[in-house]
C-alpha cells in the first residue's frame, strides 16, 4: 500500500462550505505535517504533530484547524475559507528521534480551488 | 530572518550534466534536504547532507559547505524523465524544515 495517503484529490468549495481533508500514513512514522504549496513559493508548514505534540504555524488562519486523532491519521478541516487559500494541500510523515530528523514522505496532495 | 535561495528555472540537455544550487541563512544548521516533485505530484526525498562533502547516488550527487551556507545537486547523464521541480530544504536549530521555493529543470532533447 502506498506509504502516505490523502483523500480526496480534488476539492471545490464555496466560501461558506466546510470540509475536510485526510491524510493517512501507513508507515510506521510518529510525526505528521500539513503543508500548503502554492505556485512559485516555498512549501508553507501549516501543522506538525510531533511525538504526540501538535507545534502550529500562528500565521496559520483559524478557518483551518487540524485534527490528529492517533499516529496514523491526520485532517485538516475547513471552514469559510477564502479564493486565496486554493492551493495543494500535501500532508507528510516522518520519523523523529531524539538525536536526528529523518525525511519526509509526502501525500500526493489535495488540489483545493475556492469559489 | 530565515532564506532559502535557488535558481527558479534552469533548461539542460538530455545526456548532459546540471548542476542546482542552492543557499540558505537559516538559525542553526541540523542538515539539507533535496527532494524532486514532478509536476501535479508529491515531492519525492532525494538526498540528504549533514557533513560537508559530497553525497553520490547514482546519477544524482549533492554536496555541502556549511561554511558558505551553500549545497548543490549534480544530475548527470540527464534523461527526459527528470524534468521536474527540485526542493531544497534546511532543518534549522529548532528541527524545523525550512524551504525554497524550488527549481524548475526542463530537459530539451
Amino acid at each position: 500500500e502506498t506509504g502516505v495517503t490523502q483523500t480526496p484529490r480534488h476539492l471545490v468549495m464555496g466560501m461558506t462550505n466546510k470540509k475536510s481533508l485526510k491524510c493517512e500514513q501507513h508507515l510506521g512514522h510518529n510525526a505528521m505535517y500539513w503543508y500548503k504549496q502554492s505556485a512559485k513559493k516555498p512549501l508553507e508548514l501549516m501543522f506538525v504533530y510531533s511525538l504526540e505534540e501538535r507545534v502550529e504555524n500562528n500565521s496559520v488562519p483559524s478557518r483551518f484547524s487540524p485534527e490528529c486523532p492517533n499516529s496514523s491519521h491526520l485532517f485538516l478541516h475547513l471552514h469559510t475559507l477564502q479564493p486565496e487559500d486554493s492551493a495543494l494541500y500535501l500532508c507528510a510523515s516522518s520519523q523523529e528521534g531524539q538525536e536526528r530528523s529523518y525525511e519526509q514522505y509526502f501525500g500526493p496532495g489535495t488540489r483545493l480551488t475556492v469559489t | 530572518g530565515q532564506n532559502i535561495d535557488q535558481p527558479t528555472e534552469m533548461t539542460a540537455t538530455e545526456g548532459a550534466i546540471v548542476q542546482i544550487n542552492c543557499t540558505y541563512q537559516t538559525s542553526g544548521f541540523n542538515g539539507l534536504f533535496w527532494y524532486q516533485q514532478h509536476a501535479g505530484e508529491a515531492p519525492t526525498f532525494l538526498s540528504y547532507n549533514v557533513l560537508d562533502g559530497l553525497e553520490e547516488k547514482g546519477r544524482f550527487s549533492s554536496f555541502l559547505s556549511r561554511s558558505k551556507g551553500y549545497s548543490y545537486l549534480l544530475l548527470k547523464e540527464l534523461q527526459m524523465k527528470d524534468s521536474a521541480s527540485y526542493l531544497c530544504a534546511v532543518r534549522d536549530s529548532n528541527y524545523q524544515l525550512i524551504w525554497g521555493a524550488g527549481t524548475k529543470l526542463i530537459i530539451k532533447p
